[in-house]
Parts: C-alpha cells; structure tokens; sequence
C-alpha cells in the first residue's frame, strides 16, 4: 500500500511570507504528528492531529499551525517565515493509538531566503 | 522530562567490521524504545522498537539492539557491516501523552561512515 505522502519535496521562500505544506497519510491512518528537522535543534516535535482535532502541540510559536481534514490529510503552516524555519519538515501516520505502523514521509525540504 | 542522548557524533568502521551505536535515556516509567535511519534528504525509516518482553530485539538490516534497564541504555549493533549503511542513525523514545496521542524525542543522531 501507499506509504506516506508529503509534497511539496523542496520549496524556496522568502523572508516573511508564508508557506504551507501537505501530508497525506497511509490509507486508514488517522493521526498525523509533525516535525522539524535542523542541524542546530535536531527532530522535533511540532503538533499531532487525530480526527481533525489537534490533540498535541509542540514548544513552537504561533506562527506554525496545521489542521487535519476529514480523510485524514494534514496541513502545517508556517506565517512569517524567518531564516531559521529552514528545515526538514517530517509528517508521520500511524493508527492513532500506540505505535503501531508508525510510519514517517521523506519530508519537505523549506529554504527560507 | 524525557531525552537521548548519543554520546557519538560520528563513527567510522571499515566494511565487514562489527558496530554499536551508543543510546542513553532517561524516561520516568517503561520506555517505548526506537532506532531509526536516515539516508541523505530522506526521511526515517524505522529499524527496530522495543515496548516489553525480551530485551533483545531483532531488526531489519541485519541490525539488533539490546535495552539495558541498569543502564538506561538501548545500544544499536550489527556484526558486520555493509558500505550502504552509511547513514545517520536516530534513537529515540516514545511518549504517551495525557491528551492522546504520542510524540518522539530524539538523539542528536550518530553519523556513519563506511569505509571501503
């Protein structure tokens, strides 16, 4: 089966705008988590979505957000981009309880210039 | 709080040799264990978990990985290994949160290369 989709693969943005990106999920998954990836802070966690409600949420400023539609895909996006939101941004799925068939996207590259 | 630590920023073998990729925890209760791999501007693919039960677990790649209660540790091996293992390798620990829902905390990951 399909695994995890996260497009757009790269994107080139400017200072100050704002940028949205998509993941969707292994068929039947309903959880989707977000998270960044950067040479200085590593992976972290940035929220999870489970049935269209945002159950978990990161240590990261309001400017990122997301929201999870009814067949389960996620958006997250990110207002006034500034230098340091260039990252790996990395969804996973899964079932929504434990961990089974938690699975990661091969993520969307953001360069914010 | 929960965290990982991985003690090696980089590690070099040479093909054919054995590996073991270092993880110290700290987590309050029974920790969900993982490791992941990375390859160059991909994402993490899963190589092995531990929940309960024995505590060494089998992976795929060849990989296996022993918890350490003791020790808080969870450290990665591979008796011989190959040039495309060349990666960076993540352990991690999972949380079950109040709300629901889960989250990984990561090492800093442990870049490998092989040599030839």
């Amino acid at each position: 089966k399909a695994g995890v989709t996260q497009t757009p693969r790269y994107l080139i943005k400017t200072r100050g705008q704002q940028v949205t990106l998509s993941c969707s999920p292994i068929s039947g998954h309903r959880s989707v988590s977000w998270y960044q990836q950067t040479p200085g802070q590593g992976l972290q966690f940035l929220f999870e979505y489970f049935s269209e409600t945002q159950r978990n949420k990161g240590n990261f400023p309001g400017r990122f957000s997301g929201r999870q539609f009814s067949n389960s895909r996620s958006e997250m996006n990110v207002s006034t981009l500034e230098l340091g939101d260039s990252a790996l941004y990395l969804c996973a799925s899964s079932l929504g309880r434990d961990w089974y068939g938690y699975t990661f996207g091969s993520g969307t590259r953001l360069t914010v210039v | 709080a929960q965290s990982v630590t991985q003690p090696d920023i980089h590690i070099t073998v040479s093909e054919g040799a054995s590996l073991e990729l270092r993880c110290n925890y700290s987590y309050g209760a029974t920790p969900y264990l993982f490791w992941y791999v990375q390859s160059p501007g991909q994402g993490l693919q899963l190589l092995l978990k531990y929940f309960s039960g024995d505590t060494l677990v089998q992976g795929i790649k060849g990989f296996e990985a022993e918890f350490k209660r003791s020790q808080s540790s969870f450290n990665l091996r591979k008796p011989s290994v190959h040039w495309s293992d060349a990666a960076e390798y993540f352990c991690a620990v999972g949380t079950i949160l109040t709300g629901g829902g889960n989250k990984l905390t990561f090492g800093t990951g442990t870049q490998l290369k092989v040599e030839l």
